[in-house]
Formats: structure tokens, C-alpha cells, sequence
């Protein structure tokens, strides 16, 4: 069956840097878009990047753009998320996820989430 | 960006019928998705293109999508359905935005 193991998480201080890993089983990790979402203690859920089946095209939140970097190796079966400069308020469980894209019968185009990791949790501060 | 508004909790006797709402300028016009998160666990994907449901997820659990609503019912509530749940969709300006949860508590 699908499994995703998240691993890398860690307590480190802000301006601090921390790499996540999540290992694909169970399907073909190279026909998968990607993504990473995180949830703040106590909190909701927030998108924080995605990636497509061949690595050549990501995106960000605003909230991490040009602090955080998505990447995978489909050989290794393997997505990552490089996490620089870090914020207090980057502390979350970071969950990995395969991602779907479609259309829905009514027709609008569209992207879900039907595979989660269990999540590895990273806390900033000092 | 755009914003998807839930109620904080919905509180439901075992048997009854909970409804959740996700709301959003025109959230018809997209396709929602709702996920469940018990305590201490990940979100598992419930309801996804507005009404389906993927395999392993009970009947009891059903949506619609109108105008700047969009609805999850879960019927004949049991107590393992008490959790967080989140609605979600995707459009090409906000990317992926997620409801504010609602907790559902099973009396």
C-alpha cells in the first residue's frame, strides 16, 4: 500500500537550517506531483510547496519563498525540503503528500491531496 | 487571496446528522475537497471533486457545492468521527488554500 515516512525534524534556533525527507513506497513516486503542507500547534493547515513528476517546475507560499527549497529523487524514491533561515513562526509537523490533479464533472480544474505522510515536526527557538 | 470560512466546532449526538460549511466568494464555481484529521494523527482525504469519495470512506459521508457554500454531511454519526475537519481547494491565482477547521464533537 502507499506509505509516506517523513524523517529531519529537529529544535533548532531561528536563522537556523534543517533539511525534511519523506520516503515513497507503495507507488511510482516519478508519475507524482508532490507537495509539503505544515500545521502550526494548535493550528490549521497551510500549503507550503509543491513540486511536479519530473522536479522541473515548484511552487511556493508566499510565506517561505526564497527561504525554503522542494526537490525529490525519483531514483531514490525520495522528496525533500531544504528549510533556511528559520522563524519562530515555522515551527509546525510538516506533513509530505502525494498530490492530484484533475477536473472535477463540472469541469474545473483542480488539485487534492489523497496520500499524507505522518509528519515530522520541526520547532524554532531560541 | 482567498478565504475559506468554517465554524470553529459542530457538536453532534451519536446517530444525528453533523453538518459542516465551508464558505468562499462563489465557492461553487470550484472544486472542494474535505479532509479529516483525528487527534495526533495526519488529514485523511474524505470528499474530493465535491461529492466524491475515495475507497475505505464510509457512505455516511456525503457534499455538496453552491453558490459561496459548500457543505460535508456525515450521517448517523459515530464516535470515530469525532476529528478536525478541513475543506480545501485549488485555483491557478491563490494555489491551494485551506478552510479554517472545524472541530466536530461527538456528545
Amino acid at each position: 500500500q502507499v506509505q509516506l515516512v517523513e524523517s529531519g525534524g529537529a529544535s533548532v534556533k531561528p536563522g537556523g537550517s534543517l533539511r525534511l525527507s519523506c520516503a515513497a513506497s507503495g507507488f511510482t513516486l516519478s508519475d507524482s506531483y508532490m507537495t509539503w503542507v505544515r500545521q502550526a500547534p494548535g493550528k490549521g493547515l497551510e500549503w507550503v510547496s509543491d513540486i511536479n513528476s519530473r522536479g522541473g517546475r515548484t511552487s511556493y507560499a508566499d510565506s517561505v519563498k526564497g527561504r525554503f527549497t522542494i526537490s525529490r529523487d525519483n531514483v531514490r524514491n525520495s522528496l525533500h525540503l531544504q528549510l533556511t533561515r528559520l522563524r519562530a513562526e515555522d515551527t509546525a509537523v510538516y506533513y509530505c503528500a502525494r498530490e492530484i490533479a484533475g477536473y472535477s464533472s463540472s469541469g474545473h480544474e483542480t488539485r487534492y491531496f489523497d496520500q499524507w505522510g505522518q509528519g515530522t515536526l520541526v520547532t524554532v527557538s531560541s | 487571496s482567498y478565504v475559506l470560512t468554517q465554524p470553529p466546532s459542530v457538536s453532534v449526538a451519536p446517530g444525528k446528522t453533523a453538518t459542516i460549511t465551508c464558505g468562499g466568494n462563489n465557492i461553487g464555481s470550484k472544486s472542494v475537497h474535505w479532509y479529516q484529521q483525528r487527534p495526533g494523527q495526519a488529514p485523511v482525504l474524505v470528499i474530493y471533486y465535491d461529492g466524491a469519495r475515495p475507497s475505505g470512506i464510509p457512505e455516511r459521508f456525503s457534499a455538496s457545492n453552491s453558490g459561496n457554500t459548500a457543505t460535508l454531511t456525515i450521517s448517523r454519526v459515530e464516535a470515530g468521527d469525532e476529528a478536525d475537519y478541513f475543506c480545501q481547494l485549488w485555483d491557478s491565482s491563490s494555489h491551494y488554500v485551506f478552510g479554517t477547521g472545524t472541530t466536530v464533537t461527538v456528545l
